[in-house]
């Protein structure tokens, strides 16, 4: 089966600075890379993916890089802001389903801290 | 919408104890899954189901009971709960599995206590 593999587990930046967390993942099947934001007490949230068939997708300051023959994915956040302090999770999916062995299967998470 | 909604918020049991944690979406969704969240670990999909009548077990599904009546409803049960089961519980829902994009929507979360 899948597995998704995420690091850094904590990753501390200066306010205006970048972040890049990193994931990989172990089945070339996977066709399908979202990217999660949970903030404390709440459930995670998406806020940005990439199908296997895209190397790049931004969305403002987020871009997700994927590279198919390394089998891994990067979340990339720019001009990093307090606000986006929270833990980001990766995961790796096969979509559309050929049957109902769905798994959608996520990384261990990356604690980041903007410092102000 | 409510979106998802999870019941209870905190739950304590005590070894040997049964439960069941509720789990319901109003945006007609058929994928429907539980997840269990522990420290450096990340979400561990429990069960899952892709459509009312139909569940499958996913990574860590010892210890837990699912079943899809309806479309709405997925709740989880806890037939004797162990220490190794403290943890917090997602529920999530999600388009068909026909779909080309997997936005996964949230329940808030039951915070488990087993003692």
């Amino acid at each position: 089966g899948e597995n998704v593999e995420q690091h850094p587990s904590t990753l501390s930046v200066q306010e205006g600075d970048s972040a890049v967390i990193k994931c990989t993942y172990s089945d070339s099947a996977s066709n399908y890379f979202p990217w999660y934001k949970q903030e404390l007490g709440k459930g995670p949230q998406l806020i940005i993916d990439i199908r296997s068939n895209v190397g790049e997708k931004k969305d403002q300051r987020i871009a997700v890089t994927l590279n198919k023959t390394a089998k891994h994915f990067s979340l990339h956040i720019t001009e990093t802001q307090p606000e986006d302090s929270a833990v980001y999770f990766c995961a790796a999916s096969l979509r559309p389903l050929v049957d109902s062995s769905y798994k959608l299967i996520f990384g261990s998470g990356t604690r980041l801290l903007v410092r102000p | 919408n409510a979106g998802v909604t999870q019941t209870p918020k905190f739950q304590v049991l005590k070894t040997g104890q049964s439960m069941t944690l509720q789990c319901a979406q109003d945006m007609n969704h058929e994928y429907m899954s539980w997840y269990r969240q522990d420290p450096g670990m990340g979400l561990r999909l429990i069960h899952y189901s892709v459509g009312a009548g139909i569940t499958d077990q996913g990574e860590v599904p010892n210890g837990y009971n699912v079943s899809r009546s309806t479309t709405e409803d997925f709740p989880l049960r806890l037939l004797s709960a162990a220490p190794s089961q403290t943890s917090v519980y997602f529920c999530a829902s999600s388009y068909g599995v026909d779909s080309s994009t997997d936005t996964q929507y949230f329940g808030p979360g039951t915070r488990l206590t087993v003692l």
